[in-house]
């Protein structure tokens, strides 16, 4: 009944590091989003996986890589961390069909230094 | 893409008073839900709401698709209903990747 668990909750980077951001859902939902949110700036898209083997770009996929390893798992992964990626990030999934709504995930925060 | 505007962009009240908070959007949609985030920055679900009208409590929201609107009714409000309210909209020819608004800021006051 956990819905969707992110991991970790908190970082803190050094410029040029590297790190992955874990996401699962247990709701057997096809679709899973990853979004960043910056102050005063909403929620912004940076990728999607429609379905299990499937990703596409969002609005800011500059910088990040992502894997839906199976269907529950879908993870973000940050190659060379820059401080404009400091940001606080959102996993979320839907179940595939117009008519069901998104569940997020409790977020990262991220700092890079 | 489609458009998504909110307002007011920030809202302060006394504890007990009434609100309501808009999205406009510039497409047709499929899908649209509000959501809440609270001070901890946790994202929660209200309304999903693609047309129609529905209730929760203290809480109410209306979709007039053919107009392109979405209003959301705060009555009596606590303090714990502070935080920021997100519309996200989403249409068929988008795959239905949810576009948010930038949200309204509402601080209650006791």
């Amino acid at each position: 009944n956990a819905g969707v668990t992110q991991t970790p909750k908190f970082q803190v980077l050094k410029t040029g590091q590297s790190m992955t951001l874990q996401c699962a859902q247990d709701m057997n939902h096809n679709s899973m989003y990853w979004y960043r949110q910056d102050p005063g700036m909403g929620l912004r898209l940076i990728y999607y996986s429609a379905s299990e083997g499937t990703t596409d770009k969002g609005e800011v996929p500059n910088g990040y890589n992502v894997s839906r390893l199976n269907k529950r798992e879908f993870s973000l992964r940050l190659e060379s961390a820059a401080p404009s990626q400091t940001s606080v990030y959102f996993c979320a999934s839907r179940r595939t069909g117009w008519d069901y709504g998104y569940t997020f995930g409790s977020g990262t925060r991220l700092t890079v230094v | 893409g489609i458009q998504v505007e909110q307002s007011p962009p920030d809202l302060i009240l006394q504890e007990g008073a009434n609100s309501t908070l808009r999205c406009n959007f510039s497409d047709s949609v499929n899908n649209l839900q509000w959501f809440h985030q609270n001070p901890w920055g946790q994202l929660i679900n209200l309304f999903y709401i693609p047309s129609g009208t529905k209730q929760n409590g203290r809480l109410s929201a209306t979709t007039v698709a053919t107009e392109r609107y979405s209003l959301l009714y705060i009555s009596s409000s606590q303090t714990t209903d502070s935080g920021v309210y997100f519309c996200a909209v989403a249409t068929s020819g988008g795959s239905y990747i949810p576009t948010f608004g930038r949200g309204t800021s509402l601080i209650v006051h006791p």
